[in-house]
């Protein structure tokens, strides 16, 4: 298996403009987990599904983030409009059940 | 709320010798405890997992331990080599099938 697959590796935008995050998580996983990471706050969970349907959300930080997960193998998570504060590493992870969580390389997202 | 906690944030060993990390945890309901490295730029490769009910886990030079009534895990990876040197995070997993991270501590093995 490819492992989790995130995309893109690397984005670079301007204030205000929308962005799109993508994960492909491992094939048969039914659990999806978006995180962000930045220096000051360290790993934080931002939203997590099962079986396609979001169940805690509590981290998302404001209205201008949303996710989905439309289908089994294919995630997404916007930011609009994106902020400077919103520079982070986004990692997807994914899992079978409840055991142990396989992480994407994450997206280095820098907003300027 | 959880919080997890791991001192030192950084440790610098000469090659050669064992590595004690440590991490604490304010909740003991957890489910289990996962050990976690991450290389620089790189994503989280899980080490172990410690269910709740078990005191410790071993794999390789790595072995993990948990005292979940005081809140503890301890990491030892035994006789360090350069390519140990990465950051190293614990998370407990309570209700749900969230994950609380700590805040790492980053180790620098030197040849």
């Amino acid at each position: 298996d490819a492992g989790v697959i995130q995309s893109p590796r690397h984005e670079v935008t301007e204030m205000g403009q929308e962005v799109t995050l993508r994960c492909k998580p491992i094939s048969g996983h039914n659990s999806l987990f978006w995180y962000r990471q930045t220096m000051m706050r360290g790993l934080e969970l931002l939203i997590y599904f099962n079986n396609n349907v979001p169940i805690d959300d509590s981290g998302m930080p404001e209205d201008r983030f949303s996710a989905k997960m439309p289908n089994a193998s294919f995630s997404t998570l916007k930011i609009q409009p994106s902020e400077p504060r919103d520079s982070a590493v986004y990692f997807c992870a994914s899992s079978e059940g409840g055991y142990t969580q396989y992480f994407g390389p994450g997206t280095r997202l820098t907003v300027l | 709320k959880q919080e997890v906690t791991q001192i030192p944030a950084a440790l610098s060993v000469p090659e050669g010798e064992n590595l004690v990390l440590n991490c604490s945890f304010t909740d003991s309901a957890i489910y289990n405890l996962q050990w976690f490295r991450q290389d620089p730029g790189k994503g989280l490769t899980s080490l172990l997992l410690i269910q709740s009910s078990q005191r410790e886990q071993t794999s390789g030079r790595l072995n993990a331990s948990l005292d979940k009534s005081s809140g503890r895990s301890t990491l030892y990876i035994a006789a360090s080599q350069p390519g140990d040197s990465a950051t190293y995070l614990c998370a407990v997993k309570a209700a749900g099938n969230k994950l609380t991270f700590g805040g790492g501590t980053r180790v620098l093995v030197k040849p």
